[in-house]
């Protein structure tokens, strides 16, 4: 079955550029009308959605964060990408990568990655 | 501050019933479906209802979702100490054209 492992620093400076990768396994991005999305969970709070891809590219943001974020596809390494820039303390948080999908009149996440904690600190 | 609103947590004993509530607006769960996601620490979440009240393959069927109005809930019966989770719900907001979530519910399994 489809599985998403996100992966990257854990570690980043304030003012810097947080990347994460999330690779898929277990199947094809581009099969289906799937979309793939980033959401994070600072510790102690509720989770918080940042963006989505589709293979086709085309991108929608949340609008706090829409400035600073920028998520991109690979298909050819089955994997998509998430970038922050600049990043403060606020942006310390437990991040996710997740799968959704649009069914008849509605939307879910079907599959989630484990997460990855980012840090941002001096 | 979540956009939808949820109890910080919930508590009952093994096997009985224990329900989660979900308050949003018109521009979210009045107008969109709602979905609940189980999390454990360390872990993938996981989808265990979606579009209201469906239960995704594999998922027990002592899960269960409801909507009215403006407000959701996910219910959980023969409560088992392997439900011991945080779980959140999420709906599609129309305003902010994105989803949106709830600030979490932990339960606890006494």
């Amino acid at each position: 079955q489809v599985q998403l492992q996100a992966s990257g620093p854990g570690l980043v400076k304030p003012s810097q550029t947080l990347s994460l990768t999330c690779t898929v396994s277990g199947g094809s991005m581009s099969s289906g009308t799937f979309y793939w999305s980033w959401i994070r969970q600072p510790a102690g709070k509720g989770l918080e959605w940042i963006g989505r891809i589709y293979t086709s590219g085309r991108t929608n943001y949340n609008a706090s964060l829409e400035s600073r974020v920028t998520i991109s596809v690979d298909t050819s390494k089955e994997q998509f990408s998430l970038k922050m820039t600049p990043v403060t303390a606020a942006d310390t948080a437990l991040y996710y990568c997740a799968r959704g999908y649009s069914g008849f009149d509605h939307d879910a996440f079907d599959i989630w990655g484990q997460g990855t904690m980012v840090t941002v600190s001096s | 501050q979540s956009v939808l609103a949820q109890p910080p947590s919930v508590s009952e004993a093994p096997g009985q019933r224990v329900t989660i509530s979900c308050s949003g607006s018109r521009s979210n769960i009045g107008n969109n479906a709602v979905n609940w996601y189980q999390l454990f620490p360390g872990k993938a979440p996981k989808l265990v209802i979606y579009y209201d009240d469906l239960l995704p393959s594999g998922v027990s069927d002592r899960f269960s979702g409801s909507k009215s109005g403006t407000s959701a809930s996910l219910a959980i019966s023969g409560l088992q100490s392997e439900d011991e989770a945080d779980y959140y719900c999420e709906a599609w907001d129309g305003d902010l054209n994105g989803p949106v979530f709830g600030g979490g519910t932990k339960l606890t399994v006494l």
